[in-house]
């Protein structure tokens, strides 16, 4: 069974700063995919970064950047130069590569942006 | 185009009451998700369709819980004998056959309250 761990319940940093969002996965497949998503007070769920685990190339998305390392099963998540409206649950998410199948997700990181 | 909709927004329904949430997921997506995210987790997984049929409802926490899909489009969650466990917010998502990305696109949720 696949599991997917986040040990930061809440992080806050000040505006401009950059923050590194922690995440672990457990998995015997081979091949799946990786996400995080931001769900703000709005409870919509937004795909923030997408990483394929056949590709060793770090998924980058503007601001936003993963540093995947598959042998450690870690996913972490570096947000640079953030922002008031970076405020946000973060879920880290798995799924089966190439199957339309259910994503499992961690807890959540409760992350503050401070003015 | 439009995103996944789904209504209502808030569901306030007393103990033992029968529910229904509603699904409209994004045009031509054939696959369809449902999720539930109790207060303070990441969703977790209920039951996935593609096309009319339940391809895996392995998340169905137990026989009160049940889902239909009979035109392949629109989802019906529906709940019996509700229990105060049963206040979360459900989610709904839905992904295009064929893609290769197993993106799936999140509405906004019901939040349901059993009082």
């Amino acid at each position: 069974a696949q599991t997917v761990t986040q040990s930061q319940p809440e992080m806050s940093v000040q505006e401009a700063e950059t923050v590194t969002l922690s995440c672990t996965y457990d998995t015997s497949e081979s091949n799946y995919y990786l996400f995080w998503y931001k769900q703000p007070p709005s409870r919509q769920m937004i795909l923030v970064i997408r990483q394929e685990a056949y590709k060793q190339q770090n998924a980058t998305e503007n601001r936003f950047s993963v540093n995947f390392q598959k042998a450690a099963k870690s996913f972490s998540l570096k947000i640079s130069d953030s922002q008031l409206g970076d405020t946000a649950m973060y879920f880290c998410a798995f799924t089966l590569l190439n199957r339309d199948d259910k994503i499992i997700f961690g807890k959540g990181t409760r992350l503050h942006i401070l003015p | 185009g439009a995103g996944v909709s789904q209504t209502p927004s808030n569901k306030v329904t007393e103990k033992g009451k029968y529910v229904e949430l509603r699904c409209d997921p994004i045009s031509g997506h054939t696959a369809l998700y449902w999720y539930r995210q109790s207060l303070g987790q990441g969703p977790e997984f209920l039951i996935y369709f593609q096309g009319t049929g339940a391809a895996d409802d392995s998340g169905l926490p137990n026989d009160r819980f049940f889902a239909v899909r009979p035109e392949g489009s629109v989802s019906t969650l529906k709940i019996q004998r509700t229990e105060r466990g049963d206040s979360a917010v459900y989610l709904c998502a839905s992904s295009s056959l064929g893609t290769h990305y197993g993106e799936q696109y999140f509405g906004p949720g019901t939040r349901l309250t059993v009082t």
